[in-house]
């Protein structure tokens, strides 16, 4: 089955610097790679995400490559902020729209953005 | 929409006791998911409803977890008897049909088993 590996499971960065978290992903199959951000106390929330037949999506201070050659994808966190700190989780699944496909989540990152 | 709610959101109860959490997905939602958070283990699925009907229980752990879908708007999940290995955050989530992997998540259930 698929299987997710995210690093690092800690970054600490300061204000206004960029973060990266990076994902590998096992199974070519693949097609949809979300990310989620969870603050404490409470569920995780989708972020952003990205479909296999696009390389790149931006919103706003955030971004996210995909490379399906490689299968890794990566999140990209731009001038970050305090109220970014937080856990964030990538996921991939091989299902999307009506198809069905688990979500397979890594195991997280601790983001600490220091003012 | 107040997004998904779950009940309690913290459960303490001794080994041995039942525990059941409760989940109401968002209004028009058809998918629901049951996921269990460790420390050690990342976030697990458990177990996914579309239209109330399980579709795949192979993430329950084992007999004594058991999940339920009477109606479109609640869901509950129940461990009888409990342990202490259970002690975990619960979550639910819902997603609509054609955007499935879109998944909203409620505030998690923090069981602690003593």
């Amino acid at each position: 089955g698929e299987n997710v590996e995210q690093h690092p499971s800690t970054l600490s960065v300061q204000e206004g610097d960029s973060a990266v978290i990076k994902c590998t992903y096992s199974d070519s199959a693949s097609n949809y790679f979300p990310w989620y951000k969870q603050e404490l106390g409470k569920g995780p929330q989708l972020i952003i995400d990205i479909r296999s037949n696009v390389g790149e999506k931006k919103d706003q201070r955030i971004a996210v490559t995909l490379n399906k050659t490689a299968k890794h994808f990566s999140l990209h966190i731009t001038e970050t902020q305090p109220e970014d700190s937080a856990v964030y989780f990538c996921a991939a699944s091989t299902g999307y729209g009506g198809s069905q496909g688990n979500l397979i989540f890594g195991k997280g990152t601790k983001l600490s953005v220091k003012p | 929409d107040a997004g998904v709610i779950q009940s309690p959101r913290h459960e303490v109860t001794e080994m041995g006791q039942e525990v059941t959490l409760r989940c109401k997905p968002i209004s028009g939602h058809d998918y629901l998911f049951w996921y269990r958070q460790t420390m050690m283990r990342g976030l697990e699925l458990l177990i996914y409803f579309n239209n109330n009907v399980p579709i795949d229980d192979s993430g329950m752990p084992e007999d004594r977890f058991s999940a339920k879908m009477p109606n479109a708007s609640f869901s509950t999940l129940k461990i009888q008897p409990s342990e202490p290995r259970d002690s975990a955050v619960y979550f639910c989530a819902s997603s609509v049909a054609g955007k499935y992997n879109e998944q909203f998540f409620g505030p998690g259930t923090r069981l602690t088993v003593l």
